[in-house]
């Protein structure tokens, strides 16, 4: 099972937005609605941040949201904030119970 | 509040043996999958293991099958990570992992493990 596609890096200022693809194929993202998303901050364990694709644990701000098309999921963060550098990794069900990850994006406010 | 406590990590030599552990409270242990996830250093996650609510079910990442086992004990509120034949390769944090919704919902701190000469 090959890691889920993201790119390396993202950013953008305080106050704007920021979208993150997770390319997979139709034996993960594709074929399942359990699609997430962690945060990791340098250090720290990593948070979950949105699971089955759309869906926000409680205590997540509503400025980070999930959507998926195909075989890419996305993740949107929406006015920008410094404690929103981070680490980002998305995760998906897949064949034959098993679980992938992304590789992960490198999110820098300016 | 939910922890999950993970300990068991150390150096230990390629080919050798290791048995991580992870105590979890705050929740009902029994009623959830549990997980491991690795982070090699500097690296991206990976999941390795996962076990299903009593045990009888349990999925390994191609790359550690015959080798890891993954583990529970309900009455002790625990879950195990026996590895053995370590590789240089798995050298990683080590992290402890609830089970919910298709995602991991809370995280333990991690335990390192080093697989060096």
């Amino acid at each position: 099972q090959s890691a889920l596609t993201q790119p390396p890096s993202a950013s953008g200022s305080p106050g704007q937005s920021v979208t993150i693809s997770c390319t997979g194929t139709s034996s993960d993202v594709g074929g399942y609605n359990y699609v997430s998303w962690y945060q990791q901050h340098p250090g720290k364990a990593p948070k979950l941040m949105i699971y089955e694709v759309t869906k926000r644990p409680s205590g997540v701000p509503d400025r980070f949201s999930g959507s998926k098309s195909g075989n890419t999921a996305s993740l949107t963060v929406s006015g920008l904030q410094a404690e929103d550098e981070a680490d980002y990794y998305c995760g998906s069900s897949a064949v034959n119970n098993n679980y992938v990850f992304g590789t992960g994006t490198k999110v820098t406010v300016l | 509040e939910v922890q999950l406590v993970e300990s068991g990590g150390g150096l230990v030599q390629p080919g050798g043996s290791l048995r991580l552990s992870c105590a979890a409270s705050g929740f009902t242990f029994s009623s959830y999958w549990m997980n491991w996830v690795r982070q090699a250093p500097g690296k991206g996650l990976e999941w390795v293991a996962k076990i299903n609510q009593g045990g009888s079910e349990k999925y390994y990442v191609d790359s550690v099958k015959g080798r890891f086992t993954i583990s529970r004990d309900d009455a002790k509120n625990s879950l195990y990570l026996q590895m053995n034949s370590l590789r240089a390769e798995d050298t990683a944090l080590y992290y402890c992992v609830r089970g919910r919704n298709g995602a991991g919902d809370y995280w333990g701190q991690g335990t390192l493990v080093t697989v060096s000469s």
